[in-house]
């Protein structure tokens, strides 16, 4: 079956852009994270779903961070006014339900890198 | 101190070797460990979690957990070229948000 997808794959922003980054979950999941992975380093936390709702953000680096999942099922991450700091890898993952949430299916990614 | 440590490697060895990887955590709390392998620009793939202590077996991989002293393993026997990837040690607790705390991966590369 369809896994996680995230789009675009790859995006380069110029210093002060904002950018906004997909992710499809696998269908029927209930819970949806972000995550971002600098290299060479394991992925750290964003943020989590439980269907629409936004039940966690304490992993957002800055306000310039935002999330939404208005329909429960896509997700948006954006990011505004983007600084060099901000470059990075971020993965969107899935899980079936929250009392399952070690089971995390992830995305592809979006290599995030910011001139 | 991090929750979750994990020797970032590099760690080469040749084809057929066995491969051990190791971390150790610091929060008592967390009940479910999780292995994770990813490929380069890739996302991570889980290969295995399990529950409290003991060892959990899926073909060439054998996933340990020793909770009284804080320890994470993962051995593949008849390492295959096809294994060269970072490996992540992860953690999880429905006390803690529902999150994965990961390890900072482990880089193998299995030479022919």
């Amino acid at each position: 079956g369809a896994g996680v997808s995230q789009s675009p794959r790859y995006k380069v922003a110029k210093r002060g852009q904002d950018v906004a980054l997909r992710c499809d979950p696998i269908s029927g999941h209930v819970s949806l994270f972000w995550y971002q992975q600098a290299l060479g380093q394991g992925p750290e936390f964003l943020t989590y779903f439980q269907n629409e709702a936004q039940l966690d953000k304490s992993g957002l680096p800055s306000d310039r961070f935002f999330a939404e999942r208005p329909e429960g099922s896509v997700s948006t991450l954006k990011i505004q006014r983007t600084q060099q700091e901000d470059s990075a890898v971020y993965l969107c993952a899935s899980s079936l339900n929250p009392g399952e949430a070690y089971e995390q299916y992830f995305g592809p990614g979006t290599r995030l890198t910011v001139t | 101190q991090k929750e979750v440590e994990q020797d970032p490697g590099p760690l080469s060895v040749p084809e057929g070797a066995i491969v051990s990887l190791n971390c150790t955590y610091s929060n008592s709390a967390f009940q479910y460990f999780m292995w994770y392998r990813q490929y380069s620009r890739k996302g991570p793939e889980l290969l295995m979690y399990t529950y409290s202590s003991g060892n959990k077996e899926d073909g060439r991989f054998t996933a340990q957990v020793d909770k009284s002293s804080k320890y994470i393993s993962l051995f593949i026997r008849d390492s295959q070229p096809s294994d060269s990837a970072t490996y992540l040690c992860a953690k999880w607790s429905s006390f803690g948000g529902s999150r994965l705390t990961f390890g900072e991966g482990t880089q193998l590369t299995v030479n022919p």
